[in-house]
């Protein structure tokens, strides 16, 4: 089925280790993006992506890096993992930024770490 | 930082009745969309509607705007348990070269069989 895959669905870190969280989407879609989603705080813009290549920092940045090598894939990198980064993150894509054909939304990893 | 809030943050009907979300925003928008996460899982794509529009259906989904008020409402008729669900606006600009889609917090609504 066309769409947004997210890998893995859970994972549990330690503090202070890596790992990069897999987004791919086989819509052809220009614009990605990733969002964590706390709860009482909603969805948050970590990065995006115009298109490979391009990538731009969003709302909360730290801690986190991104590369957009093809225009299918977008990892999100955890350099050193802090509690405060237990969250569900989300990759999104679209053809466009502002979602005029709305966004497709992945099923979340969720990450736990201690 | 949110751009729409919407309101109220929590809603509970009964099946049968209609159920209307609020959502206000701050600054000059291209288009509104409303989204619905089911425990769990990812966000939906439910509705779109632009700057330049007022009002816009689909099936039983019913979205105004009202760029005046800086404001949209979502109405969900004839509701069903299966509505139960987070309902989120979000709000599309264009800044410059700086374009994004900007997420509220999420309404939850439950809708009692």
């Amino acid at each position: 089925n066309a769409g947004v895959t997210q890998t893995p669905k859970f994972q549990v870190l330690k503090t202070g280790q890596s790992m990069t969280l897999q987004c791919a989407q086989d819509m052809n879609h220009e614009y990605m993006s990733w969002y964590r989603q706390d709860p009482g705080m909603g969805l948050r813009l970590i990065h995006y992506s115009v298109g490979a290549g391009i990538t731009d920092q969003g709302e909360v940045p730290n801690g986190y890096n991104v590369s957009r090598s093809t225009t299918e894939d977008f990892p999100l990198r955890l350099l050193s993992a802090a509690p405060s980064q237990t969250s569900v993150y989300f990759c999104a894509s679209s053809y466009s930024p502002q979602g005029f054909y709305g966004y497709t939304f992945g099923s979340g990893t969720r990450l736990t770490v201690v | 930082s949110q751009q729409g809030e919407e309101d109220p943050q929590a809603l509970s009907i009964q099946e049968g009745e209609n159920a209307t979300m609020n959502c206000s925003y701050k600054t000059s928008i291209n288009n509104l969309q409303w989204y619905r996460q089911n425990s769990g899982r990812g966000l939906v794509h439910l509705i779109l509607i632009r700057s330049n529009e007022r009002e816009k259906h689909s099936g039983r989904l019913r979205v105004t705007l009202d760029t005046s008020k800086k404001s949209s409402s979502l109405l969900i008729t004839a509701s069903r348990a299966a509505d139960t669900a987070s309902y989120f606006c979000a709000t599309g600009l264009r800044t410059g070269a700086n374009s994004k889609l900007t997420f509220g917090k999420g309404i939850t609504l439950s809708v009692r069989p």
